[in-house]
């Protein structure tokens, strides 16, 4: 099995919502990431976690909030988001670090904060 | 910080071959990867660089000269399945989870 999932695949909420992105992996892999991704740009890595412990934040405003309850389960808190936030958000897995082990991407979430 | 460049377009016809260039400024520098993604897919890995030299992965083919900074990413037999975007990606000694992407290149296969 080398699927990462994530749900939902489309999400609308306001500002004042708080919502949640899940993303699963069953490799057996170590690291986990989120990434933002705009229309027609690179992803940009959001945080990295490592045997369960956040070991990357790329400065993300506080309203995201990461969580890791276990090895194979990701989570992605959102609070009191901005228009600005909508975006396909992204998770990803690898083996080990980054430069040498492949990131298996999961399908995204489509985000629209109204 | 690092920067990264390449093309921001390339159209090819099918069957033809396309090479996408990708130049990198960054210190402590660890591997090259690329990643395809579709329209409204998520990207997947083709290839990782970490010393100079070719590797070949079917009709894809990336290389890598850490003396100039460079890498190359080639598509050999174009098919229409291959119009997608295509991303360099590079990490670091320093912090080996982190990928840092290139702005990517959009491939289009003609008929």
């Amino acid at each position: 099995d080398t699927e990462v999932t994530q749900t939902p695949k489309h999400l609308v909420m306001g500002m004042t919502n708080k919502k949640s992105l899940k993303c699963e992996q069953h490799m057996g892999h170590r690291a986990m990431y989120w990434y933002k991704q705009k229309a027609k740009k690179p992803p940009e890595l959001m945080f990295v976690y490592s045997y369960e412990k956040l070991s990357i934040n790329e400065s993300v405003p506080s309203r995201f909030s990461p969580e890791c309850p276990n090895s194979s389960l990701l989570n992605l808190h959102l609070h009191a988001l901005q228009p600005e936030d909508s975006a396909l958000y992204l998770c990803a897995s690898s083996q080990e670090g980054s430069g040498s082990y492949e990131q298996y991407f999961g399908p995204g979430t489509r985000l629209t904060v109204t | 910080g690092q920067s990264l460049e390449q093309p921001s377009e390339v159209t090819a016809v099918e069957g033809a071959i396309v090479q996408i260039n990708c130049t990198y400024q960054t210190s402590g520098f660890y591997g090259l990867s690329w990643y395809q993604q579709h329209d409204g897919g998520a990207p997947t890995f083709l290839s990782y660089n970490a010393l100079d030299g070719l590797e070949e992965t079917g009709r894809f083919s990336s290389f890598l000269s850490r003396s100039d900074s460079y890498g190359y990413l080639l598509l050999q037999e174009l098919q229409m399945k291959d119009s997608a975007s295509y991303f360099c990606a590079v990490s670091l000694r320093s912090n080996d989870y982190k990928l840092s992407f290139g702005a990517g290149t959009t491939v289009t296969v003609r008929a």
